[in-house]
């Protein structure tokens, strides 16, 4: 089957630097994206990642291994905004989307 | 402003009642989808559609259908609904299978 995995939930402190992991299982791969979602709204694009290495935006940075099956978000200088879940996504051979759990950042004063 | 618009925003449904979620993007996006979200589970795909007058099964299809009648609205009908059907509902679109999607703001249905 296919499978994505992320921790459920992490803290950190403002102004410091955190890394979500992601992990996944899929049949094929033609990308992989990470979304941020506030409480009660929408996803939100952060990032696509198609082939192996760190694509930097801001504050937020996304890396992929594919041999690996593994990528992360970084995100930098933490601010209290920053709150939220994060999704991990995979495209499949057919161009579906599959969907992690989401990854609860709280962010400490 | 373009974007993605849902109706309604929420909605406490009885069981056995027919049901529409209206989905229209005004981005001219080829591809729509239909998910579900439920606490400690990922986004699950219910239904999709690459383009006008097509559609497809997701990973949940069982008790909805949609429709894809033009570019610009993608409606998910609960014909029957029952109370596992409470979730809250996300309608997105993309240009392409591998471009970001763009997701409305979401329907919270509460079948009792």
């Amino acid at each position: 089957g296919q499978n994505i995995d992320q921790p459920t939930e992490m803290t950190a402190t403002e102004g410091a630097i955190v890394q979500i992991n992601c992990t996944y299982q899929t049949s094929g791969f033609n990308g992989l994206f990470w979304y941020q979602q506030h409480a009660g709204e929408a996803p939100t694009f952060l990032s696509y990642n198609v082939l192996d290495g760190l694509e930097e935006k801001g504050r937020f940075s996304s890396f992929l291994s594919r041999s690996k099956g593994y990528s992360y978000l970084l995100l930098k200088e933490l601010q209290m905004k920053d709150s939220a879940s994060y999704l991990c996504a995979v495209l499949d051979s057919n161009y579906q989307l599959i969907w992690g759990a989401g990854t609860k950042l709280i962010i400490k004063p | 402003i373009a974007g993605i618009t849902q109706a309604p925003t929420s909605q406490i449904l009885a069981a056995g009642r027919r049901m529409t979620l209206r989905c229209t993007q005004d981005m001219r996006h080829n591809a729509m989808y239909w998910y579900r979200q439920d606490l400690g589970l990922g986004l699950r795909l219910i239904h999709y559609s690459n383009t006008a007058g097509t559609t497809g099964k997701g990973e949940v299809p069982d008790g909805y259908s949609v429709s894809r009648a033009n570019t610009d609205d993608f409606p998910l009908t609960l014909a029957s609904a029952v109370p596992s059907q409470t979730s809250v509902y996300f309608c997105a679109s993309s240009s392409t299978g591998n471009t970001e999607a763009f997701f409305g703001q979401g329907t919270r249905l509460t079948v009792v």
